[in-house]
């Protein structure tokens, strides 16, 4: 039983367009979600988190929305550019039923800006 | 400003060999983890340790040990490699505070055959 789910393996975009990553999650008692970007023989990096009290959050072209009703959040990239091309992975994370915090992530999305 | 260094980069192993992979972070981090991706799946925590002196099971920690050196550093044994366990294995650290994100390594990938 996966506990978040990022639904879409793929994405393609045209360069300066709008990249909408989507992720889905079950447990009503993650406080924090994070998405972390990862490029081919690196490690993933952070990129931008939000708290369950907040519903959107905003860093230069990067904006991630959360809507705790649906348990859904969504990454906005605006404008989208070539570097951008990466497996984009959404994490979650509770201190609730003993998960110390721990991270779970979903199985990526791997997102291509096209020039 | 090296971050998480994890060593080797690459490792190809045989069946029923051990091995040790390393992780070391210079950012005075109290918690780290290991993590192993396969392909078309997330990152599973195989084991963490919260603060020097602690190591707690992860969600996939079947086969592995792990020792959290001091502060810094945090390795990974496999006593009994298996084909099963051919992956890429990213070590992550995190500073105390709520918000922190988990920093990675860039990873060791690791063929058993």
């Amino acid at each position: 039983d996966q506990q978040v789910k990022q639904n879409s393996p793929s994405l393609s975009v045209q360069e300066g367009r709008i990249s909408i990553l989507n992720c889905d999650y079950t447990n009503s008692m993650f406080d924090y979600f994070l998405w972390y970007k990862k490029y081919p023989a690196e490690g993933p990096t952070f990129l931008i988190s939000i708290s369950s009290i907040k519903d959107k959050n905003e860093d230069g072209r990067f904006t991630v929305f959360l809507n705790k009703s649906a348990k859904h959040l969504s990454l906005h990239i605006v404008p989208s550019q070539p570097g951008d091309s990466a497996v984009y992975f959404c994490a979650a994370r509770s201190f609730y039923g003993g998960s110390q915090g721990n991270l779970i992530f979903g199985k990526g999305t791997k997102l291509s800006v096209k020039p | 400003n090296a971050g998480v260094t994890q060593t080797p980069k690459f490792q190809v192993l045989k069946t029923g060999q051990s091995m040790t992979l390393q992780c070391a972070q210079d950012m005075n981090h109290n918690s780290m983890y290991w993590y192993r991706q396969d392909p078309g799946m997330g990152l599973r925590l195989i084991y963490y340790s919260a603060s020097e002196g602690t190591t707690d099971k992860g969600e996939v920690p079947n086969g592995y040990n792990v020792s959290r050196l001091n502060k810094r550093e945090f390795s990974l044994r496999l006593e009994s490699a298996a084909p099963s366990q051919t992956s890429v294995y990213f070590c992550a650290s995190r500073a105390a505070g709520g918000g922190q994100p988990q920093h990675f390594g860039d990873g060791t990938r690791l063929s058993i055959l």
